[in-house]
């Protein structure tokens, strides 16, 4: 069976803070995709990043960066110098080949940046 | 590229009536689109893969006459909530495959039914 889990259900910090955010993930599939996910206030979702299990190379975007370590099971997010427009719903997916490449989702971890 | 519309956004009816939201790829054509449950502070939790020209395979515990896919064409893809009831109030959103083996899903807007 595939399980994503996001430990920490929400997140407050500061505006120009650093802040991770964890994603563990569970899954017997061979070739799998992971995916972070934002969902800001309005409710769209908005694609980050995807990542395959073949790949375990480290991935800067900007302020964004994610770290993929498969001997963990892990798949964490930064956002270096929060802004106030990064508060939002961060999900963490993973998506396996046995399982139809259906896609799930983690329970999400709400980011709070305060000015 | 790689767009997918979901229409209504929102929508309020009254209980026992029947909702359709619908799906549309874009720009591509998917062959499989999956819909989505998300209640408020919540996750997405999938309902049912729909694929085009068969019928959908639904997750364990979703109702299959309750929450009808149909998957005319590879570019819609349409959910209809019947007799619908203030417990079906969710936001409903639906996503496409663009590539068939990356698992890289886009998603559209999402719906907010709202049932009276």
């Amino acid at each position: 069976a595939q399980k994503v889990t996001q430990a920490q259900t929400e997140i407050s910090v500061v505006e120009k803070e650093d802040v991770t955010l964890d994603c563990v993930y569970e899954t017997r599939d061979t070739t799998y995709y992971l995916f972070w996910y934002k969902q800001p206030p309005s409710g769209e979702l908005v694609f980050l990043i995807r990542r395959n299990s073949f790949d375990e190379q480290n991935e800067i975007s900007g302020r964004y960066s994610w770290n993929f370590q498969k001997s963990t099971s892990s798949f964490n997010f930064t956002i270096t110098a929060s802004q106030v427009v990064d508060s939002a719903v961060y999900f963490c997916a993973l998506s396996g080949n046995t399982g139809g490449f259906k896609t799930i989702f983690g329970a999400g971890t709400r980011l709070f940046v305060k000015a | 590229g790689a767009v997918v519309s979901q229409h209504p956004s929102w929508v309020i009816c009254k209980s026992g009536t029947s909702v359709k939201i619908e799906c549309r790829s874009l720009d591509f054509q998917a062959t499989t689109m999956f819909w989505y449950r998300q209640f408020p502070k919540q996750s997405l939790m999938l309902m049912a893969t729909s694929n085009e020209g068969s019928k959908a395979t639904y997750e364990q515990g979703v109702e299959k006459d309750k929450f009808l896919i149909n998957h005319a064409s590879l570019t819609l893809s349409t959910l209809t909530v019947t007799s619908a009831h203030p417990e079906d109030s969710s936001f409903y959103i639906c996503s496409a495959r663009w590539q068939p083996n990356t698992g890289e899903l886009f998603f559209g807007e999402g719906s907010r039914l709202t049932v009276l």
